[in-house]
This record gives structure tokens, sequence and C-alpha cells, in this order.
């Protein structure tokens, strides 16, 4: 069993709507949890980062965890043809310099 | 612009030749790191070097050989590589205090022929 599940998508939506991702872990350990936002032949771009269990909303984007289920979501509203990229989620322990990611999901927005 | 530069962007080369890719961060950071990103596989962690001592390698096989000078710099020097080492390789780098986020630059997309 993997770390960190995500499903590949493709997620395709049309312009306007809300998207929602989502990632399952196995480790409790995990304490940080963030997503980053990938286009395509670029490098990972950090869009959210919470702490432990809770919501966090920054503009068109919040990002729920729930660490008694090991689940976490990104939510986009009012989704943009520009919002199409990969979205991988990622997570840390409380120590150590290493982040685990999951394979990334393919979202597609058409106008 | 995240403050990570890796260069080159691109690099092609036959299984026989000897590359190095080279990371850059210019945030001050403390750690760097080497992923490998093939299609359709998670990010795949290579190398952790923290103060510029490695600390973790992710059993990556020998022709892969990473080099950290100083605390802004990072290498990947390869040899003999397969076809299937054709991946996109990111270099990442953090401040290295507890609960900081990692920051990325572009990537060296590696082609082996």
């Amino acid at each position: 069993q993997k770390e960190v599940e995500q499903d590949p998508g493709p997620l395709s939506v049309p312009e306007g709507a809300i998207v929602s991702l989502n990632c399952t872990y196995s480790n409790s350990a995990f304490q940080y949890f963030m997503w980053y936002r990938q286009y395509s032949r670029k490098g990972p771009e950090l869009l959210m980062y919470t702490y432990s269990s809770g919501n966090k909303e920054d503009g068109r984007f919040k990002a729920q965890v729930d660490k008694s289920s090991k689940y976490i979501s990104l939510f986009i509203r009012d989704s943009q043809p520009s919002d199409s990229a990969t979205y991988l989620c990622a997570m840390r322990r409380a120590a150590g310099n290493k982040l685990t990611f999951g394979g990334g999901t393919r979202v597609l927005v058409k106008p | 612009e995240t403050g990570v530069t890796q260069t080159p962007r691109h690099l092609v080369m036959g299984m026989t030749n000897k590359k190095s890719l080279k990371c850059e961060q210019h945030l001050g950071h403390n750690a760097m790191y080497w992923y490998k990103q093939s299609a359709k596989k998670p990010l795949e962690l290579m190398f952790v070097y923290s103060l510029e001592e490695r600390v973790e390698n992710n059993s990556v096989p020998s022709r892969f050989s990473p080099e950290c000078p100083n605390s802004s710099h990072l290498f990947l020097h390869l040899h003999t590589l397969q076809p299937e080492d054709s991946a996109l390789y990111l270099c990442a780098s953090t401040a290295g205090r507890v609960g900081d986020t990692i920051y990325f630059g572009e990537g060296s997309w590696l082609t082996v022929v």
C-alpha cells in the first residue's frame, strides 16, 4: 500500500465549476500538509500549506485536513482554464526534511 | 520564480556520456534535495543534503552521484545512464526548520539515448 494515495484523473470540469481534489494517507505521523500545482514541463509550485487538522482558505483555494480520517482535500472555486494542471498533495512528519507526495491528479478546466 | 534555479533545462545524453545537473538556490536555505519525476509515477526522493551533509540516500543507483559544495549549490553527476533514467529531475530547497515547506526549481528534462 502506498503511503499517500491520489486519484490520477484526469478530472474534467467546465469553467466556473468547483474542482474537488483529495488524498488519503496511511501514516499518522504526518503533521504538515501541502498542495502543489504543476503545469506541464514545469516544477511544482506551492499552493496551500496547512498544519494538523482544520481548514485554510486563500482566494479561490480552500484546503481541508481531517487527521482522524487521514484525508485531505483541496477545493478550487470558480475554476478557470488557467487552473488546468496537475495537482500534487504532499505531507511531512513533524521532524525531518522528507516530503512524501501523492501521484498527482490531472485537472482540465474547459472554457 | 521560486529562487531555485536549475541548469540545464534540457539535456540529451548517450549512455556512455558523463554530464552534470546544477542547482542553485538564492533563498538562504540550508537543506537541498534531488527528486526524480517519471511519467505516471509519484515524485521520488533521491537525495537530501542538510548543511552540506548528505542525510538521505533513497537506494539510488551509483550512476547518480550528488555533490553539495556549499549550502547554495547542489549538483547531480550522471554517468553510464540507462534509457529508463530519462525523466524530469527536480531540485528543491527548504530552510530546514520544523514545519518549513519545500520550494522547487523548474526541473531539468533528461533524455538518455
